[in-house]
C-alpha cells in the first residue's frame, strides 16, 4: 500500500457525459501528479500540482480540468467523454517536485 | 521533451534466470524512478535513482547520468518478478515521461 488512495475504482459512464476522479496524497505530500494510461498510448503524463498551484502541464486536453484543494486532495476532472477517453487514471504524490513519486491504485474508467 | 526508449521491449525468461533492463533517455534529468507493473494493474516502485548504484534484494540499479542510461539488473528470477518494467523520468521543467516498458514473462 503505497498510502495514495483514488476513488472510484471503476467507473462505468457513457459519451458526452462528465465524471470527477479523486485522489488523497501521502501524509505529508505536497506534489500531487495525475496520469492516463491507455493501450495505446502507455503512461501519460497529465498534469502536476504542487501545494495547490498548477506546476508543470504535459498531454492533458482541454476537456480535462484538475485542481488541489487546500487539504491537498485533488480531482481530475474529464467531461463530454469520448469512446477513447477509457483508460486507467493514476494519481502519484510526492513530497515536492523532484522526490520519488509514490502511485495510487488507478481508476479504471470505462466510456460507452 | 525528451525521449525515453527501454530495451528489450520484450523479455521471456526461465525461473532463476538473470536480466538486464535498460532505459535510454535523450536529456538531463532531475529524477529516474524505475517501477514495476504487476499482473493487477499496480505500479510498485522499484528504486529512485537519478543517479549512482542501488541494491534491494534480488534487485539491482545503476543510472549513469552523464551518458543517459540506466540499467536495472533482476536475478535468480522467480515467477512472481512477472509484469511491465518501466523507468520513468523527470525533468527541471516539472514532467515526467514514461517509457514504453518492457514486459518480462518468467517461466516456471
Amino acid at each position: 500500500d503505497s498510502g495514495v488512495t483514488q476513488t472510484p475504482k471503476h467507473l462505468i459512464t457513457a459519451t458526452g457525459q462528465r465524471v470527477t476522479l479523486r485522489c488523497s496524497p501521502r501524509s505529508g505530500d505536497l506534489s500531487v501528479y495525475w496520469y492516463q494510461q491507455s493501450l495505446d498510448q502507455g503512461l501519460q503524463f497529465l498534469i502536476q500540482y504542487y501545494n495547490g498551484e498548477e506546476r508543470a502541464k504535459g498531454n492533458i486536453l482541454e476537456r480535462f480540468s484538475a485542481q488541489q484543494f487546500p487539504d491537498l486532495h485533488s480531482e481530475l476532472n474529464l467531461s463530454s467523454l469520448e469512446l477513447g477517453d477509457s483508460a486507467l487514471y493514476f494519481c502519484a504524490s510526492s513530497a515536492g517536485p523532484h522526490y520519488e513519486q509514490y502511485f495510487g491504485p488507478g481508476t479504471r474508467l470505462t466510456v460507452t | 521533451g525528451i525521449q525515453v526508449e527501454q530495451s528489450p521491449p520484450d523479455l521471456i525468461l526461465q525461473e532463476g534466470a538473470n536480466s538486464t533492463l535498460r532505459c535510454n533517455f535523450s536529456d538531463s534529468v532531475n529524477n529516474l524512478q524505475w517501477f514495476h507493473q504487476n499482473p493487477w494493474g499496480q505500479l510498485i516502485n522499484l528504486f529512485y535513482i537519478p543517479s549512482g548504484t542501488k541494491q534491494n534484494g534480488r534487485l539491482s540499479a545503476t543510472t549513469v547520468a552523464t551518458e543517459r542510461y540506466s540499467l536495472l539488473y533482476i536475478s535468480s528470477s522467480q515467477t512472481t518478478d512477472s509484469g511491465v518494467y518501466f523507468c520513468a523520468l523527470g525533468t527541471n521543467a516539472g514532467k515526467s515521461t514514461f517509457g514504453d516498458g518492457t514486459t518480462l514473462t518468467v517461466k516456471p
